[in-house]
């Protein structure tokens, strides 16, 4: 069945640090990807997503590429801010529109 | 943007009663909504499928007469824990989907409820 791998935390940075949190996809046919972000004492916002292989979700400097070769998905950041600080989730929405999402990946940067 | 609302926040009951979460969409109607349960430091896991004026889709393993769903409106989804007992302590999270956007994927999901089981 569907699912997604995610990179496991936590992960602290350093303010201004790059960051890349890892993600990789099992499914059948084309799914739709996501990034998700929840902050604490929050519910999940939408940060980023890609609808086909090859294409770019970018948000907020945060930006993840939809690698069908390698079934990837990985986010990036090129300078982390304190306020950059949450736990962000992988998703993917395949046939029948339902999400499957990772583990989830604690970030904690620091000034 | 869309917004989806739930309450209560937090709540705290005892073994053996029943608990009404309630998810809202505020400013657009729902046709679906979900229902997730996150475990500490875990993933969230769907629970069940509710469509307005129907009966909802459980997901394998998800008691449906322990987790009562109805959704009895375009912009209101209750999630009744019956019968409750500490290992249902867990985050219970709603999302909606808004057909205007004609999104399939799209979600919108609510702050979450904790429910502790005492």
């Amino acid at each position: 069945g569907d699912s997604v791998t995610q990179m496991e935390g936590p992960v602290t940075l350093s303010e201004e640090a790059f960051l890349t949190i890892n993600c990789t996809y099992t499914a059948t046919g084309y799914p739709s990807l996501f990034w998700y972000v929840q902050y604490p004492g929050e519910g999940l916002q939408l940060l980023l997503k890609a609808t086909k292989a090859d294409d770019k979700g970018s948000n907020k400097g945060f930006e993840a590429t939809y690698r069908k070769e390698t079934t990837s998905f990985h986010l990036e950041k090129g300078s982390v801010q304190v306020s950059d600080s949450a736990v962000y989730f992988c998703a993917l929405s395949g046939l029948g529109n339902q999400f499957y999402f990772g583990t989830g990946t604690s970030l904690t940067v620091i000034p | 943007g869309a917004v989806v609302s739930q309450h209560p926040s937090w709540v705290i009951c005892k073994s053996g009663t029943s608990v009404k979460i309630e998810c809202r969409s505020l400013d657009f109607q729902a046709t679906t909504m979900f229902w997730y349960r996150q475990f500490p430091k875990q993933s969230l896991m769907l629970m069940a499928t509710s469509n307005e004026g129907s009966k909802a889709t459980y997901e394998q393993g998800v008691e449906k007469d322990k987790f009562l769903i109805n959704h009895a409106s375009l912009t209101l989804s209750t999630l009744t824990v019956t019968s409750a007992h500490p290992e249902d302590s867990s985050f219970y999270i709603c999302s909606a989907r808004d057909p205007g956007t004609g999104l399939l994927y799209e979600q919108y999901f609510g702050p979450g409820t904790r429910l502790t089981v005492t």
